[in-house]
């Protein structure tokens, strides 16, 4: 079946440092991945994406590492600041339109 | 900044009711989606539709389930008969694009339906 993400951690980290965010997804053929955020009492807002012939995709202060041999995603948010902490999902599309989301991580930032 | 907007934020409904939740997607979308959450829990794909008809659906989109669009702007899910386990936070999307490798989906704030 199709399966992204782990169990829900939590991270938290001190203002100013860098986060690493984790993801695992199962569906070897999925070629588009998509990290996004959701702050509590909001939909999710995407963040940056990967196309599967990449590995690596940098934004304003994010970065998406994609490993396709373990079939591993990451999102690195440099400088991590208190308006970072919410909750980000992992997504991948499956199939032509369907995006399936992982569990989530919460990021807790610390002032 | 176009935006999906999503009506009502809130319903609360008793169970057997028929409910509709109605979204306009950005105007110049092609690709329209619903999504719950549980409290708590992952964001969980239900339905998309593309071209005035469902492109693909999960398990949980049984025929309770339905989605609509009427007229050019609005994309509706009407759940028929409502159980206490469709409570949830719904979340319409829309992308520009389709295809396996592309389509950034764009969220509304979502609706929530509470069932007594």
């Amino acid at each position: 079946g199709e399966s992204v993400g782990l169990h829900l951690p939590t991270l938290s980290v001190q203002e100013g440092d860098n986060s690493i965010i984790n993801c695992a997804y199962s569906n070897s053929a999925s070629d588009y991945f998509i990290w996004y955020k959701q702050e509590s009492g909001k939909g999710p807002q995407f963040i940056i994406d990967i196309r599967s012939n990449m590995d690596k995709r940098q934004g304003q202060r994010v970065t998406v590492l994609l490993n396709k041999t373990v079939k591993h995603l990451s999102l690195q948010i440099a400088a991590t600041q208190p308006g970072d902490s919410a909750v980000y999902f992992c997504a991948e599309k499956t199939s032509y339109d369907k995006v399936i989301f992982g569990p989530g991580t919460s990021l807790s930032v610390i002032p | 900044e176009p935006e999906v907007t999503q009506t009502p934020s809130h319903q609360v409904t008793q169970m057997g009711q028929e409910v509709i939740l109605r979204c306009v997607p950005i105007s110049n979308h092609l690709y329209f989606y619903w999504y719950r959450q549980i409290l708590g829990q992952k964001v969980e794909f239900l339905v998309s539709f593309y071209n005035n008809e469902i492109s693909e659906k999960s398990e949980i989109f049984d025929d309770q389930f339905s989605v609509e669009r009427p007229d050019g702007s609005n994309f509706t899910l009407k759940i028929r008969s409502t159980k206490l386990e469709d409570s949830a936070m719904y979340f319409c999307a829309s992308s520009e694009r389709g295809g396996r490798n592309t389509g950034e989906l764009f969220f509304g704030e979502g609706s929530r339906l509470t069932v007594l």
